[in-house]
């Protein structure tokens, strides 16, 4: 099975600030399509996940543009340019390669 | 738009059943892939079976394989999900999704005595 480890587990950020979150898997997302399958969702509170990210980087439908993904191989990182109220809740990251599995969640919090 | 309705959750005992369901609407059913995922209350997602739209490929999780059953039936745009010999640690938010993509609210199970 492959594991998620996602750092920090909570974060608090002033509204107008970055915020990062990153993302760790126990061997490579990249698949032999050349496709790297690591995703990240956003579940606000009382809500469903929400994906924001697939494929690393790529922006799911609707997604605002200051949400960011990047990354290769093990590590990858979520980006948030300019943190907003709605943007509390617990990010995943989730790998698809093998199966699915999702991180631990990072809980971010508005100053 | 895509519309995904969970229903059969509810309060079993240990060792007990239930059939959980989701209704799907707004997009052709058979083209997607489907999946349910749970989350433990206060806790994080975990995933638990895969079906394709053709019903030719199943995959679960080692943590609820020979235990859960995964099937859907595309006449009636529909996924289900057996849970069988139900633990107390299987208590939680069971939601379905669309490629993973689209989520529907979920139906809890609460297993208790």
């Amino acid at each position: 099975e492959i594991v998620m480890t996602q750092t920090p587990l909570s974060l608090s950020v002033t509204p107008g600030q970055a915020a990062s979150i990153s993302c760790k898997s126990s061997r490579s997302l990249l698949h032999s399509d050349g496709k790297t399958y690591l995703c990240w969702y956003l579940q606000r509170p009382g809500q469903s996940p929400q994906l924001l990210i697939y494929e690393v980087s790529n922006r799911f439908s609707g997604v605002p543009d200051r949400f960011s993904g990047s990354g290769s191989g093990t590590d990858f990182t979520l980006k948030i340019s300019r943190v907003e109220a709605e943007d509390v809740g617990v990010y995943y990251c989730m790998q698809s390669i093998q199966l699915y599995t999702f991180g631990q969640g990072t809980k971010l919090e508005i100053k | 738009e895509v519309h995904l309705v969970e229903s059969g959750g509810g309060l079993v005992q240990p060792g007990g059943s239930l059939r959980l369901s989701c209704a799907a609407s707004g997009f052709t059913f058979s083209d997607y892939g489907m999946n349910w995922v749970r989350q433990a209350p206060g806790k994080g997602l975990e995933w638990l079976s895969y079906i394709s739209g053709d019903n030719a490929a199943v995959y679960y999780a080692d943590s609820v394989r020979g235990r859960f059953t995964i099937s859907r039936d595309n006449a009636k745009n529909s996924l289900y999900l057996q849970v069988n010999s139900l633990r107390v640690e299987d208590t939680a938010l069971y939601y379905c999704a669309r490629d993973l993509a689209k989520w529907g609210r979920g139906t809890l199970v609460t297993v208790s005595s």
